[in-house]
């Protein structure tokens, strides 16, 4: 079995402040951990995932996570904010080590960025 | 066409009705997903389709749902006798087959924007 917890329903910053997603999964195996935004009436866009290699990975917008094996898990963050990163964010998690297909998707984490 | 294309992108229909909701996946991608998310929620797993294997139907909520893929492309998710609870946005997403040629999309699901459904 798989699942994905995001701790925050929400999450206010102000602009130009760092960002922190929480996340944390578990899996029985090797996980793929990805991290997607929503944007008001939108299906979802890809940000950035974690396969394999460095624990710190960097994706689109300006947006990176780190992955920590010990604590499973996967925080999103991004040094500076900005309004336009305003959205709900997903983190998601695949079992790859049994060939698992399914992403299973945290309930999500509306962010707020103020000006 | 260059992304996973949803149709309709809103549908309101009367309870007892039956709708369906109909996915173009990338070109080329061999898997294919549904979801549905409601209202405030998260992502909630409907059906699985993967080339020309058995889908995995195990996140159906019950047997007024009901999806198919054909050709190995287009797939439509069919939901009988709507009720109100079946209020939602279904969303459809595709992933590229394994391999080195897709090996830098390795995992990745690409969404399309959904088709909201309301049920009066």
């Amino acid at each position: 079995a798989q699942s994905v917890a995001q701790p925050e329903d929400q999450v206010n910053v102000a602009e130009g402040n760092p960002l922190t997603v929480k996340c944390t999964y578990s899996v029985s195996g090797n996980p793929y951990l990805f991290w997607y935004v929503q944007y008001p009436n939108r299906g979802l866009q890809f940000l950035l995932k974690y396969i394999t290699g460095d624990n710190l990975v960097k994706g689109s917008y300006g947006f990176e996570a780190e992955f920590n094996k010990s604590q499973t898990s996967f925080h999103l963050k991004k040094p500076s904010a900005l309004v336009s990163d305003s959205a709900l964010y997903f983190c998601a998690v695949r079992d790859m080590s049994w060939g698992d297909y399914k992403l299973s998707f945290g309930a999500g984490t509306t962010v707020t960025v103020r000006a | 066409g260059a992304g996973v294309s949803q149709s309709p992108s809103n549908k309101v229909t009367e309870k007892g009705k039956d709708v369906e909701l109909r996915c173009d996946p990338i070109s080329g991608h061999t898997a294919l997903y549904w979801y549905r998310q409601s209202l405030g929620q998260g992502l909630e797993f409907l059906i699985y389709f993967q080339g020309n294997s058995a889908p995995d139907k195990s996140g159906l909520p019950s047997d007024r749902f009901s999806a198919e893929r054909t050709g190995g492309s287009v797939s439509t998710l069919t939901i009988q006798r709507t009720q109100q609870e079946d209020s939602a946005v279904y969303l459809c997403a595709s992933s590229a087959p394994s391999g080195t040629s897709y090996s830098r999309y390795a995992g990745e699901l690409f969404f399309g924007e959904g088709s909201r459904l309301t049920v009066l």
